[in-house]
């Protein structure tokens, strides 16, 4: 198994600019979560999915952040425009069962908006 | 409300040292307790993880944890710490009416001296 699949590991954007991050779950993982970490603020759950459909988007920061699951095997978050508050590591997650497993996180996107 | 606390932000200690980090809840059942430990520039690994049943349970990399209910606790232990264990450790819980999501502890970050 390939784990959680994020990409890309680094991108550098410059304000303004959208940005897309991907993920790619573990098959047969019907959970998908997205959080962001900063040392200012540590991990934030920005929203999780269930079955391709949202459940909770509360964490999202503003709408300038939109996160889509077409599919069982892929999803994206969006920045649109993108801000240098924006600078952070975005951690993709995945789980069938999080109260009995927990999460698998992938390795997570490093975004600098300068 | 529904929590994990971990009240040291850092811990230094010896290589050879023993280790305990702290982790206390705030669940009214039985809560779903993991700990995992992020090695910098990584993503989160699950290092143990307690539902039910036997009390300590036993990890990845030679670490175990206490579930003790009198006192809203779940520490992590290892009995001989290595450099390559210096890492940021989370505390992490789930229960109650939002399955699906895990409450973060803010993290202990560990440092090994030599």
């Amino acid at each position: 198994d390939a784990g959680v699949i994020q990409s890309p590991r680094h991108e550098v954007t410059e304000m303004g600019q959208e940005v897309t991050l991907r993920c790619k779950p573990i098959s047969g993982h019907d959970y998908l979560f997205w959080y962001r970490q900063t040392m200012m603020r540590g991990l934030e759950l920005l929203i999780y999915f269930n079955n391709n459909v949202p459940i909770d988007d509360s964490g999202m920061p503003e709408d300038r952040f939109s996160a889509k699951m077409p599919n069982a095997s892929f999803s994206t978050l969006k920045i649109q425009p993108s801000e240098p508050r924006d600078s952070a590591v975005y951690f993709c997650a995945s789980s069938s069962n999080p109260h009995n497993d927990g999460y698998t996180f992938g390795s997570g996107t490093r975004l600098t908006v300068v | 409300a529904q929590s994990v606390t971990q009240p040291d932000i850092h811990i230094t200690v010896s290589e050879g040292a023993s280790l305990e980090l702290r982790c206390n809840y705030s669940y009214g059942a039985t809560p779903y307790l993991f700990w995992y430990v992020q090695s910098p520039g990584q993503g989160l690994q699950l290092l143990l993880k307690y539902f039910s049943g036997d009390t300590l349970v036993q990890g990845i990399k030679g670490f175990e944890a206490e579930f003790k209910r009198s006192q809203s606790s779940f520490n992590l232990r290892k009995p001989s710490v290595h450099w390559s264990d210096a890492a940021e450790y989370f505390c992490v819980g789930a229960g109650g009416t939002s399955y699906g999501k895990l409450t973060f502890g803010q993290g202990t970050i560990l440092t090994v001296h030599p």
